[in-house]
């Protein structure tokens, strides 16, 4: 059974400095998933990798998965207020009929 | 292309009482998913559709819990004789021939 891990599930973040969230998954897959979600709202996507070694950045944050240690980060670079929310990674089953969420990583950013 | 839409946003109904709700994903996307989520949780899955076909259901979908897409175009997803633990975030995504997922609004369901 696919299983997705992901820590911290809590961060609390200072404007300014850079932070690493982890997502270890327990069985081969080709495609994992970053998403964000703000309080109250549905999931909006932030990143697909698809292979090893792949590395996605959009604006402070970058992605990358390394398929053979099960392992995706996501990178928070020089953090701001505005990236204050939950963000899931999650991953597709061998199927590809279901994607399977890690529990959330809420981020919290202060001055 | 509006995006996915579901219906309606928030429900609220007794234990008991029987719910029903809608989800119209992107035109031309063929395959279509219900997610369930609680409060601090990621997203669970339900039940996926390719086209019309019902193709996996999770354990999670008890007897109570049916989902439909007839024409390979809306689903509907029902629950029966609701109860307090049934409420949580029901989420719809939709996925056509690319990797991406487009998730829909959500309805929030709430039995009392």
């Amino acid at each position: 059974e696919l299983k997705v891990e992901q820590n911290p599930l809590f961060l609390s973040m200072q404007e300014g400095k850079n932070y690493t969230i982890y997502c270890n998954y327990s069985t081969t897959s080709d495609r994992l998933y970053w998403y964000r979600q703000d309080p109250g709202k549905s999931l909006e996507s932030l990143f697909v990798l698809l292979s090893n070694g792949a590395v996605k950045q959009e604006g402070r944050l970058m992605a990358s998965l390394d398929t053979k240690a099960r392992l995706s980060t996501l990178h928070i670079t020089a953090a701001v207020h505005d990236l204050s929310a939950t963000y899931f990674c999650a991953v597709a089953n061998q199927a590809g009929t279901a994607l399977i969420f890690g529990k959330g990583t809420t981020l919290s950013v202060s001055s | 292309d509006t995006g996915v839409s579901q219906n309606p946003r928030h429900k609220i109904t007794k234990r008991g009482q029987n719910v029903t709700f809608r989800c119209d994903p992107i035109s031309e996307h063929n395959r279509l998913y219900w997610y369930r989520q609680t409060l601090g949780q990621g997203p669970e899955f339900l039940t996926y559709f390719q086209n019309e076909a019902q193709l996996e259901k999770s354990r999670l979908l008890s007897d109570r819990f049916s989902a439909e897409r007839p024409k390979g175009s809306f689903s509907t997803l029902e629950i029966q004789r609701t109860e307090q633990g049934d409420s949580a975030m029901y989420l719809c995504a939709s996925a056509g021939h690319h990797y991406g997922y487009t998730f829909g609004s959500g309805t929030r369901l709430t039995v009392v």
